[in-house]
């Protein structure tokens, strides 16, 4: 059974950073595109990073570009997100993704439990 | 970006209706296209991709259909565990970008 745990949330002030964590069970990990969606109190969806199975390469959309950094390290089966310079719309509970299966590297198959970042002073 | 439109953003339904949600993309997406469902309070989960392929363990009564920028989700016979909020989501192009939600409830 896959299974995707995230942790790290909590309160942080407005320009500070945290981490979030990501531990994968039950598949290969290293075989799949991992990422990051997050979604505002109430909102809808929002895609916030992706990398690919070797780590080599990542994405962003332009509201976390320079601010936000997605890696993982395969031999933990971890999935992680730096995010610095934190903002107070970046308040939401961010869910860790595993991508179907090669090829749909952004149809998100699993999804974790979720994790709330709230930013506030 | 490629903005997705999805109707009615809220609709009230009796059990074993049928009911139809629709996600307009700004363009063409290629049947790049995907339906979350959250329930309340969970994650979501994928329902469809491809625009019209179900994920293992969807229940049949769920279809999607549609090509080029219109695209539907089509749920027979509805029951009351389908009671959520539905998301479409392209992955034609970065970003992959969600629509804005449907939420569906019991009459």
């Amino acid at each position: 059974e896959v299974q995707l745990v995230e942790t790290g949330g909590g309160l942080v002030q407005p320009g500070r950073s945290l981490k979030l964590s990501c531990v994968a069970s039950g598949f290969t990990f290293n075989n799949y595109w991992m990422s990051w969606t997050r979604q505002a109190p109430g909102k809808g969806l929002e895609w916030v990073a992706s990398i690919t199975n070797s780590g080599g390469s990542t994405y962003y959309p332009d509201s976390v570009k320079g601010r936000f950094t997605i890696s993982r390290d395969n031999a933990q089966n971890t999935l992680y997100l730096q995010m610095n310079s934190l903002r107070s719309e970046d308040t939401a509970t961010y869910y860790c993704t595993r991508s179907y299966y090669d090829g749909y590297y952004h149809v998100f198959a699993y999804w974790g439990q979720g994790t709330l970042v709230t930013v506030s002073s | 970006d490629i903005r997705m439109t999805q109707s009615p953003a809220s609709l009230s339904a009796s059990l074993g209706e049928t009911v139809n949600i629709e996600c307009l993309a700004s363009e063409d997406i290629y049947s790049d296209l995907a339906w979350y469902q959250q329930k309340p309070g969970k994650s979501p989960q994928l329902l469809i991709y491809n625009a019209n392929s179900l994920q293992n363990g969807v229940p049949s009564r769920f279809s999607g259909s549609g090509s080029g920028t219109q695209y539907s989700l089509k749920i027979n016979s509805l029951q009351s565990e389908d009671v959520a909020t539905y998301f479409c989501q392209q992955y034609n192009n970065y970003p992959p970008t969600f629509g804005a939600g449907t939420k569906l409830e019991l009459k």
